[in-house]
């Protein structure tokens, strides 16, 4: 069974800090690496994708991938209020359509002003 | 503008009477998807369709059913609705893409179902 855990959370951040988000995965085949906002309420969005090791940078966002570890991470600089959301991470494994995820529980993160 | 609706948004039945929450997309997307989301378990997926007529069970597919005649549109139905089927149910689309990559799945705002 493969499996994504997140830390529910709630992950309490002051407004201007970094909020670090974090995701890992059992399936060490694993080859591409997703993370999705969802504001309360509504539907979940797209943020960033990674595929290779290291880091993938995107404005305030950076995602970071190690596969030895089997760990993927979200990092928020400069967190903003509007930053508060549920923070889904989403993994594609080897051989899965290309359609085909599985998702985490999410890590609910909230910005404190 | 580019969407994916859903209907009902909201919706509280009875166990036992059928059901069909509606899904359409409006941007030729051949790859459609029904999830449920509940707490502390994330997003599940129910039933997926790769094109029109082509479709197929994902993690949860029990006492749900599908079909995809037309590509914009992919209804889901609850023959015989039970309270285990609460939650927060969204549909979603992808363009289709080549091998070995990742398209962006493109989500409805969700409808809310509670079966008493």
């Amino acid at each position: 069974q493969k499996e994504v855990e997140q830390n529910s959370g709630p992950l309490s951040v002051p407004e201007g800090a970094i909020a670090s988000l974090n995701c890992t995965y059992s399936d060490r085949g694993s080859q591409s690496f997703f993370w999705y906002r969802q504001y309360s309420g509504k539907s979940p969005e797209l943020i960033m994708f990674i595929y290779s090791n290291g880091d993938k940078e995107d404005g305030r966002f950076t995602a970071q991938l190690n596969k030895a570890s089997q760990y993927v991470s979200l990092l928020i600089r400069d967190s903003q209020p509007s930053d508060s959301a549920t923070y889904l991470c989403a993994v594609k494994g080897l051989g899965d359509s290309n359609y085909q995820l599985i998702w985490g529980a999410g890590t609910k993160l909230i910005i404190k002003p | 503008e580019a969407q994916v609706t859903q209907n009902p948004r909201y919706l509280i039945t009875v166990t036992g009477k059928k059901l069909t929450v509606t899904c359409s997309q409006n941007m030729n997307h051949e790859y459609m998807s029904w999830y449920r989301q509940d707490p502390g378990l994330g997003l599940r997926q129910i039933y997926y369709s790769m094109n029109v007529e082509v479709t197929d069970k994902g993690d949860v597919p029990e006492g749900y059913k599908v079909s995809r005649k037309e590509k914009r549109n992919f209804p889901l139905i609850l023959e015989s609705p039970s309270p285990n089927q609460t939650s927060l149910y969204f549909c979603a689309s992808s363009p289709s893409g080549a091998a070995g990559g990742y398209n962006e799945q493109f989500f409805g705002p969700g409808t809310r179902l509670t079966v008493l």
